[in-house]
């Protein structure tokens, strides 16, 4: 099946440091990448969306100079927490989804998320 | 705007049994919906995609159905085991880009 690595699994830094989280997967060519956010006991918030080689799209209300995404090849996408505050602290998750079928769908496979922690 | 919602109460059920989670959408008539099973600190796992076309689908132990009449999906976990316990999300893609909308998630325990 297909499988889409995150890492890491988790983060703890201090407020101010900027934080990289790396998204691939292993098994099938993601032309399409998604970044989302859940709070505890809460659904996924989609943050943004990245095809490759072009930029994101993002989510309203989700500040693009604060998360940075980078969907440089088919198999890697990377978000970027930068200046990192204690409200940033969050559960991270990010899907890959491959090539839409004639059907026009496709399931997104989720990697195991990112717990990031701002002190 | 389009909306999914799933029942947000926590269902629990005695092992062996079959276990039902609802899904229901308004303002809008989806292609297909997903179901994902999630476990506490991990990602969302696929578990099933039902088309429009189709009234039924079926994986092992679990059934999705597609109502489009009554604007619903059921989900079906027959001979449940505490296992099964996750909380589980309905989702469709939107018509805005191809992201996901996700329902709330139902929390479902099994007990022995």
């Amino acid at each position: 099946g297909a499988v889409v690595s995150q890492h890491p699994s988790r983060v703890i830094c201090k407020s101010g440091t900027s934080v990289k989280i790396e998204c691939r997967s292993l098994d099938f060519q993601a032309t399409t990448m998604f970044w989302y956010r859940q709070f505890p006991k809460k659904s996924l918030m989609l943050m943004a969306t990245s095809n490759e080689g072009s930029k994101a799209t993002y989510e309203q209300g989700v500040e693009k100079d604060k998360f940075l995404i980078n969907h440089a090849s088919l198999t890697l996408s990377t978000l970027t927490v930068t200046s990192a505050h204690p409200e940033d602290s969050s559960f991270y998750i990010c899907s890959a989804r491959g090539d839409q079928t004639s059907l026009g769908n496709q399931p997104q496979h989720f990697g195991d998320g990112t717990r990031l922690s701002i002190l | 705007s389009q909306k999914i919602e799933q029942n947000s109460e926590a269902l629990n059920i005695q092992e062996g049994k079959t276990a039902t989670l609802t899904c229901n959408y308004t303002n809008y008539s989806p292609a297909y919906l997903q179901w994902y099973r999630q476990d506490p600190g991990r990602g969302p796992v696929f578990l099933l995609l039902i088309r429009e076309n189709e009234k039924e689908k079926r994986k092992e132990r679990l059934k999705v159905t597609f109502d489009t009449t009554l604007k619903q999906s059921l989900f079906h976990i027959t001979a449940s085991q505490p296992a099964d316990s996750a909380t589980y999300l309905c989702s469709h893609q939107g018509n805005q880009g191809g992201k996901l909308i996700f329902g709330q998630g139902t929390e479902l325990s099994v007990k022995p």
